[in-house]
Protein backbone atom coordinates (compact mmCIF):
# COMPACT_ATOMS: atom_id res chain seq x y z
CA UNK A 1 0.00 0.00 0.00
CA UNK A 2 1.48 3.38 -1.37
CA UNK A 3 2.09 5.73 1.89
CA UNK A 4 2.94 9.43 2.41
CA UNK A 5 4.54 10.75 5.87
CA UNK A 6 4.79 14.28 6.70
CA UNK A 7 6.10 15.68 9.43
CA UNK A 8 5.81 17.96 11.79
CA UNK A 9 2.10 17.50 11.83
CA UNK A 10 2.35 21.06 13.30
CA UNK A 11 4.42 23.85 13.53
CA UNK A 12 3.92 27.24 15.16
CA UNK A 13 6.61 30.20 13.90
CA UNK A 14 7.07 33.58 13.66
CA UNK A 15 7.03 36.04 11.31
CA UNK A 16 10.52 36.22 9.15
CA UNK A 17 11.39 32.46 10.70
CA UNK A 18 12.61 29.88 8.20
CA UNK A 19 10.83 26.72 7.94
CA UNK A 20 10.95 23.13 6.59
CA UNK A 21 8.51 20.70 5.64
CA UNK A 22 9.10 16.87 5.20
CA UNK A 23 7.71 14.59 3.44
CA UNK A 24 8.63 10.81 2.71
CA UNK A 25 6.86 8.29 1.12
CA UNK A 26 6.83 4.66 0.03
CA UNK A 27 4.99 4.03 -3.27
CA UNK A 28 5.26 1.12 -5.81
CA UNK A 29 5.73 3.14 -9.04
CA UNK A 30 6.76 6.79 -8.50
CA UNK A 31 5.69 9.07 -11.13
CA UNK A 32 5.81 12.94 -8.80
CA UNK A 33 5.20 14.37 -5.86
CA UNK A 34 3.37 17.51 -5.57
CA UNK A 35 2.60 20.18 -2.69
CA UNK A 36 -0.51 22.25 -1.98
CA UNK A 37 -1.35 24.79 0.21
CA UNK A 38 -4.74 23.81 2.09
CA UNK A 39 -6.25 27.02 3.60
CA UNK A 40 -9.85 27.68 4.41
CA UNK A 41 -11.22 26.86 0.78
CA UNK A 42 -9.72 24.62 -1.87
CA UNK A 43 -6.30 22.99 -1.86
CA UNK A 44 -4.40 25.30 -4.12
CA UNK A 45 -0.81 24.06 -6.22
CA UNK A 46 2.42 24.83 -5.16
CA UNK A 47 4.60 22.51 -7.05
CA UNK A 48 5.23 19.27 -8.76
CA UNK A 49 8.51 17.67 -8.66
CA UNK A 50 9.49 14.99 -10.84
CA UNK A 51 13.76 14.39 -10.94
CA UNK A 52 15.55 14.08 -8.01
CA UNK A 53 17.79 17.38 -7.00
CA UNK A 54 16.51 19.88 -9.03
CA UNK A 55 15.45 22.92 -6.70
CA UNK A 56 11.98 24.74 -7.75
CA UNK A 57 11.33 27.95 -6.33
CA UNK A 58 8.24 30.13 -6.50
CA UNK A 59 8.93 33.50 -4.28
CA UNK A 60 9.70 32.94 -0.93
CA UNK A 61 8.41 28.92 -1.05
CA UNK A 62 11.04 25.82 -2.82
CA UNK A 63 11.12 22.64 -3.28
CA UNK A 64 13.43 19.35 -3.80
CA UNK A 65 12.82 15.90 -4.74
CA UNK A 66 15.24 12.97 -3.52
CA UNK A 67 14.34 10.42 -5.05
CA UNK A 68 17.09 7.93 -3.76
CA UNK A 69 15.88 8.59 -0.13
CA UNK A 70 12.15 8.61 -1.36
CA UNK A 71 11.30 11.95 0.46
CA UNK A 72 11.06 16.07 -0.61
CA UNK A 73 11.54 19.09 1.77
CA UNK A 74 9.36 22.57 0.95
CA UNK A 75 11.29 25.45 2.27
CA UNK A 76 9.67 28.82 3.24
CA UNK A 77 11.99 31.64 4.02
CA UNK A 78 11.19 34.86 5.80
CA UNK A 79 7.26 33.32 6.82
CA UNK A 80 4.52 35.88 6.67
CA UNK A 81 1.16 35.54 9.00
CA UNK A 82 -0.45 34.64 5.20
CA UNK A 83 1.61 31.59 5.35
CA UNK A 84 -0.29 29.91 7.83
CA UNK A 85 -2.12 26.60 6.06
CA UNK A 86 -2.10 22.93 6.01
CA UNK A 87 0.91 21.94 3.56
CA UNK A 88 -0.43 19.22 1.63
CA UNK A 89 2.15 16.48 -0.11
CA UNK A 90 0.88 13.91 -2.36
CA UNK A 91 2.82 11.32 -4.37
CA UNK A 92 1.25 10.15 -7.86
CA UNK A 93 2.15 6.56 -8.41
CA UNK A 94 0.73 6.27 -12.20
CA UNK A 95 -0.28 2.58 -13.38
CA UNK A 96 -3.13 2.81 -15.15
CA UNK A 97 -4.88 5.24 -12.89
CA UNK A 98 -4.49 8.74 -11.80
CA UNK A 99 -4.86 9.19 -8.14
CA UNK A 100 -2.53 10.39 -5.61
CA UNK A 101 -1.62 9.64 -2.06
CA UNK A 102 -1.97 12.46 0.40
CA UNK A 103 -0.05 12.96 3.44
CA UNK A 104 -2.09 14.20 6.97
CA UNK A 105 -0.54 17.78 5.93
CA UNK A 106 1.48 19.84 8.12
CA UNK A 107 -0.48 22.65 9.66
CA UNK A 108 1.43 25.61 9.87
CA UNK A 109 0.84 28.64 12.25
CA UNK A 110 2.81 32.01 11.60
CA UNK A 111 2.07 34.44 14.66
CA UNK A 112 3.04 38.22 13.98
CA UNK B 1 -16.07 27.93 -16.05
CA UNK B 2 -12.97 29.44 -14.28
CA UNK B 3 -12.41 26.97 -12.18
CA UNK B 4 -13.78 23.66 -9.89
CA UNK B 5 -17.62 24.40 -8.42
CA UNK B 6 -18.74 22.33 -6.10
CA UNK B 7 -22.57 22.21 -4.35
CA UNK B 8 -23.79 22.74 -1.98
CA UNK B 9 -21.08 23.95 0.11
CA UNK B 10 -22.42 22.56 3.45
CA UNK B 11 -25.04 19.54 3.82
CA UNK B 12 -26.36 17.98 7.09
CA UNK B 13 -28.26 15.10 6.82
CA UNK B 14 -30.26 12.71 8.84
CA UNK B 15 -28.57 9.25 8.96
CA UNK B 16 -30.46 6.71 6.35
CA UNK B 17 -30.98 9.56 3.84
CA UNK B 18 -29.21 10.14 0.50
CA UNK B 19 -27.75 12.63 -0.40
CA UNK B 20 -25.96 13.75 -3.85
CA UNK B 21 -23.29 16.25 -4.30
CA UNK B 22 -22.34 18.42 -7.49
CA UNK B 23 -19.05 19.12 -9.22
CA UNK B 24 -18.49 21.18 -12.49
CA UNK B 25 -14.87 20.67 -13.47
CA UNK B 26 -12.49 23.13 -15.43
CA UNK B 27 -14.34 23.34 -18.77
CA UNK B 28 -11.42 22.07 -20.89
CA UNK B 29 -10.56 19.34 -18.00
CA UNK B 30 -11.14 15.77 -19.14
CA UNK B 31 -10.37 13.98 -16.37
CA UNK B 32 -12.48 14.62 -12.80
CA UNK B 33 -11.48 13.51 -9.37
CA UNK B 34 -13.45 12.95 -6.12
CA UNK B 35 -11.64 12.88 -2.83
CA UNK B 36 -13.11 12.36 0.75
CA UNK B 37 -11.26 14.21 3.51
CA UNK B 38 -11.62 13.77 6.70
CA UNK B 39 -10.82 16.32 9.71
CA UNK B 40 -6.79 16.07 10.40
CA UNK B 41 -6.63 13.91 7.83
CA UNK B 42 -5.24 14.49 3.90
CA UNK B 43 -7.88 13.80 0.80
CA UNK B 44 -8.34 10.11 0.00
CA UNK B 45 -8.91 8.94 -3.47
CA UNK B 46 -12.51 8.04 -3.89
CA UNK B 47 -12.92 7.45 -7.69
CA UNK B 48 -12.06 9.55 -10.97
CA UNK B 49 -13.43 9.76 -14.74
CA UNK B 50 -11.61 10.32 -18.06
CA UNK B 51 -14.46 12.37 -19.53
CA UNK B 52 -17.72 10.09 -19.17
CA UNK B 53 -15.54 7.27 -18.36
CA UNK B 54 -14.75 5.67 -14.89
CA UNK B 55 -11.86 3.50 -15.19
CA UNK B 56 -11.15 3.58 -11.66
CA UNK B 57 -13.77 3.17 -8.75
CA UNK B 58 -11.30 1.09 -6.29
CA UNK B 59 -11.46 4.08 -3.43
CA UNK B 60 -15.41 4.00 -3.18
CA UNK B 61 -16.15 2.77 0.92
CA UNK B 62 -19.03 0.36 -0.30
CA UNK B 63 -21.90 -0.03 -2.82
CA UNK B 64 -23.75 2.96 -0.91
CA UNK B 65 -21.57 5.54 -2.73
CA UNK B 66 -21.46 6.03 -6.53
CA UNK B 67 -20.55 8.30 -8.70
CA UNK B 68 -21.89 9.59 -12.47
CA UNK B 69 -20.28 11.85 -15.22
CA UNK B 70 -23.09 11.40 -18.45
CA UNK B 71 -21.95 14.17 -20.77
CA UNK B 72 -18.13 13.78 -19.76
CA UNK B 73 -18.43 17.30 -17.49
CA UNK B 74 -20.08 17.84 -14.57
CA UNK B 75 -20.02 15.11 -12.07
CA UNK B 76 -22.15 14.05 -9.18
CA UNK B 77 -21.41 11.72 -6.65
CA UNK B 78 -24.35 9.90 -4.20
CA UNK B 79 -24.67 7.94 -1.22
CA UNK B 80 -27.06 5.91 -0.06
CA UNK B 81 -28.49 5.58 3.23
CA UNK B 82 -25.80 7.78 4.91
CA UNK B 83 -24.14 6.94 8.29
CA UNK B 84 -22.41 9.36 10.53
CA UNK B 85 -18.97 7.69 9.40
CA UNK B 86 -19.33 9.32 6.06
CA UNK B 87 -19.32 12.89 7.35
CA UNK B 88 -16.12 14.32 5.51
CA UNK B 89 -15.18 16.76 3.20
CA UNK B 90 -16.19 15.93 -0.59
CA UNK B 91 -13.33 17.52 -2.75
CA UNK B 92 -13.88 17.42 -6.91
CA UNK B 93 -10.78 17.67 -8.58
CA UNK B 94 -10.30 17.97 -12.22
CA UNK B 95 -7.13 18.07 -14.68
CA UNK B 96 -6.32 18.54 -18.55
CA UNK B 97 -5.79 15.02 -18.77
CA UNK B 98 -3.57 12.42 -20.81
CA UNK B 99 -0.57 12.77 -19.54
CA UNK B 100 -0.07 11.01 -16.42
CA UNK B 101 1.62 13.46 -14.36
CA UNK B 102 -1.16 15.87 -13.55
CA UNK B 103 -1.81 18.67 -11.78
CA UNK B 104 -4.93 18.54 -10.00
CA UNK B 105 -7.21 21.84 -9.57
CA UNK B 106 -9.44 21.34 -6.57
CA UNK B 107 -13.37 22.85 -5.54
CA UNK B 108 -13.92 24.10 -2.53
CA UNK B 109 -15.42 21.12 -1.06
CA UNK B 110 -18.99 19.29 0.41
CA UNK B 111 -18.88 19.40 3.81
CA UNK B 112 -21.14 16.98 4.31
CA UNK B 113 -22.50 16.40 8.37
CA UNK B 114 -24.70 12.74 9.00
CA UNK B 115 -26.46 13.44 12.16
Amino acid sequence: EDKVVQSPLSLVVHEGDTVTLNCSYEVTNFRSLLWYKQEKKAPTFLFMLTSSGIEKKSGRLSSILDKKELFSILNITATQTGDSAVYLCAVNSGGSNYKLTFGKGTLLTVNP
Amino acid sequence: GAGVSQSPRYKVTKRGQDVTLRCDPISSHATLYWYQQALGQGPEFLTYFNYEAQPDKSGLPSDRFSAERPEGSISTLTIQRTEQRDSAMYRCASSLGGGGNEKLFFGSGTQLSVL
